[in-house]
């Protein structure tokens, strides 16, 4: 089915550990993003990126490393975990230019818990 | 500082009545608008979006109204059904821009 795939659905990290979430799109959208949902702030954007090779902070980019290789794929990196990074996380894509209009794809999420 | 705030936290609603969600922002270079709903343990999705050019757009029950002037938008539901009881957000994007800002949330109950 067409849309945007998180891996693992859920995580349990120990304070310091690294690990990669996973995300891929199957619908050639060159706009890709992650975003953590916690209790009452919404959804804040970690990095985007416009097209393969190219990445950007977004507005709680600290811990987290990104890279895009290809247009399918946009891997979030934790270097090392921290409480503070126990989160929901959800990757979004979309064509470049219609978000506006038509809103950007979520994958299903990843459940992250830090101890 | 939160650019995009929902002030109420949760709604409670009777099937078939109007849900009316509240959302205001505080950066004026936002130019477009979106609703999104989402269920427990899924992603968001898309429900309606309107242009800072407008002050109203629809499709079906929902219904979003913008008032510029005063940084408001809100979101009707009209018939309010069980199956829209979710968490609804209110999104802003500035011009030519890719950025989401987001707000809190508000969680809309339906009572049968």
């Amino acid at each position: 089915n067409a849309g945007v795939t998180q891996t693992p659905k859920f995580q349990v990290l120990k304070t310091g550990q690294s690990m990669t979430l996973q995300c891929a799109q199957d619908m050639n959208h060159e706009y890709m993003s992650w975003y953590r949902q916690d209790p009452g702030m919404g959804l804040r954007l970690i990095h985007y990126s416009v097209g393969a090779g190219i990445t950007d902070q977004g507005e709680v980019p600290n811990g987290y490393n990104v890279s895009r290789s290809t247009t399918e794929d946009f891997p979030l990196r934790l270097l090392s975990a921290a409480p503070s990074q126990t989160s929901v996380y959800f990757c979004a894509s979309s064509p470049p230019g219609t978000g506006r209009y038509y809103g950007y794809t979520f994958g299903s999420g990843t459940r992250l818990t830090v101890v | 500082d939160q650019q995009v705030k929902q002030n109420s936290p949760s709604l409670s609603v009777q099937e078939g009545r109007i849900s009316i969600l509240n959302c205001d922002y505080t950066n004026s270079m936002f130019d477009y608008f979106l609703w999104y709903k989402k269920y427990p343990a899924e992603g968001p999705t898309f429900l309606i979006s309107i242009s800072s050019i407008k002050d109203k757009n629809e499709d079906g029950r929902f219904t979003v109204f913008l008032n510029k002037s005063a940084k408001h938008l809100s979101l009707h539901i009209v018939p309010s059904q069980p199956g829209d009881s979710a968490v609804y957000f209110c999104a802003a994007l500035k011009a030519a821009g890719n950025k989401l800002t987001f707000g809190g949330g508000t969680r809309v109950l339906v009572k049968p």
